[in-house]
């Protein structure tokens, strides 16, 4: 049990363009997710708490412009990056909180994003 | 603002050798401290957690409040230790994790 989807598992888009990255808990309810960047060699560093029905809530530091969180269901959040630049190329990590024992955290596999 | 620091980014040990991973924090309140574990090839995952004092895969962590440390430890290290070890902390009535930079651990048969 506890899985977590996220998909996909790596994009390359061009300068200027919107990713979408999707993660979903398969076999149970999250109302809270996280999204979480890391770069080469470094930290994963939070960037958002994604509550279900209601707004992320953002890091200091994060755009909330740049990175869209939505968490329209208790199953799925998605982060889209909008206008995306070199810069925003980097690995993206979900994960959800489990329902059973508070503050586990079940993790997605990332997506790799490379902005051309 | 909370902070975590593990300060051996590679730490390779023999064998049958014990292991300490070292983890210290800074946090204004009391926090919640976890070990996050992330074998080859696959997605991060919750070793074990302070409150429930508990070995996991022979790993114990001891929360020392005097020294705001959380190390992990293991008597014998084998080599399906050899993996990616966060230390993490969650502030008190959070859910959110911090992270620690984290330190890869080798074991040499």
């Amino acid at each position: 049990g506890a899985v977590v989807s996220q998909h996909p598992s790596r994009v390359i888009c061009k300068s200027g363009t919107s990713v979408k990255i999707e993660c979903r808990s398969l076999d149970f309810q999250a109302t809270t997710m996280f999204w979480y960047r890391q770069f080469p060699k470094q930290s994963l560093m939070l960037m958002a708490t994604s509550n279900e029905g209601s707004k992320a809530t953002y890091e200091q530091g994060v755009e909330k412009d740049k990175f869209l969180i939505n968490h329209a269901s208790l199953t799925l959040s998605t982060l889209t990056v909008t206008s995306a630049h070199p810069e925003d190329s980097s690995f993206y990590i979900c994960s959800a909180e489990g329902p059973w024992v508070k503050n586990i955290q079940y993790f997605g596999a990332g997506t790799r994003l490379s902005v051309l | 603002a909370q902070r975590v620091t593990q300060p051996e980014k590679l730490l390779s040990v023999f064998k049958g050798a014990p292991v300490e991973l070292k983890c210290n924090y800074s946090y204004s309140g009391s926090p919640e401290l976890f070990w996050y574990v992330q074998y080859s090839r696959q997605r991060l995952q919750l070793l074990l957690r302070h409150i429930s004092r508990e070995s996991i895969k022979g790993f114990t962590a001891d929360l020392n409040k005097g020294e705001t440390s959380f190390h992990l430890k293991k008597p014998f290290a084998q080599e399906e230790d050899s993996a990616m070890y966060y230390c993490a902390l969650s502030g008190a009535g959070a859910n959110n994790l911090f992270f620690g930079t984290g330190t890869r651990l080798t074991v040499i048969p």
